[in-house]
């Protein structure tokens, strides 16, 4: 079963543009992940947030955790036809340490 | 190249057949995860290893099996095949394998087709 739920599940924007992503959870985390995929290729890791952190950046993204709502969002910032590709959000479920996915959020960007 | 090796890349097999999914994780990661990713799936964990051992289970079938090995590469073994298990099967790695969590690293995967 799907731990995160990513929205929308398709985004079309123009270069330059920002981008954003929602995730939503249904159990408590002790972080959340963000990877992206490009199409047909492995997962690459992007960021980790922990239960603890409100907001975290790197480069031109910024994440933000809000764990009352059970929900957290990928900003894009300034986006290039580069960032074309699938972007996850992933928790570990439970104890055990399985990492779960969404299923994805596949953001189009046009020239 | 996220050190985290899978093969082989491509796998044409018939209905009813058994395949083997090979993956070596990234040096020092003792955690290796198994995902199946469909189009109409997303990305399905199936099994996780840690240190030699089951550590957890998703939506894995009973037809596929998994272990890993004491120099810790992990096999994928997929039985009496069916046309709905055409899809990339992920392999990834981390250091840890506790609800602490780390990130994780991907392999490029293996794209099966049951014909």
């Amino acid at each position: 079963s799907q731990q995160g739920e990513e929205d929308p599940q398709a985004l079309s924007i123009q270069e330059g543009e920002n981008a954003t992503m929602n995730c939503s959870y249904k159990t408590s985390i002790n972080n959340l992940q963000w990877y992206r995929q490009n199409s047909g290729r492995g997962l690459v890791h992007l960021i980790l947030i922990r239960s603890n952190e409100r907001e975290k950046h790197s480069g031109r993204l910024r994440v933000t955790l809000d764990t009352s709502k059970k929900s957290s969002s990928l900003l894009i910032t300034a986006s290039r036809a580069a960032d074309t590709a699938s972007y996850f959000c992933a928790t570990y479920g439970g104890s055990q340490g399985n990492l779960i996915f969404g299923k994805g959020t596949k953001l189009s960007v046009k020239p | 190249d996220s050190g985290v090796t899978q093969t082989p890349k491509h796998l044409i097999t018939a209905t009813g057949q058994r395949v083997t999914l090979r993956c070596s994780p990234r040096s020092g990661d003792l955690s290796v995860y198994w995902y199946q990713q469909s189009l109409d799936q997303g990305l399905q964990f199936l099994i996780q290893y840690y240190n030699g051992e089951e550590r957890a289970k998703g939506n894995i079938l009973e037809r596929f099996s998994a272990q890993q090995f004491p120099d810790l590469h992990s096999e994928l073994n997929l039985s009496s095949l069916e046309l709905g298990d055409s899809a990339l099967y992920f392999c990834a790695s981390s250091v840890q394998g506790s609800s602490v969590g780390t990130e994780a690293f991907f392999g490029q995967g293996t794209r099966l087709t049951v014909v």
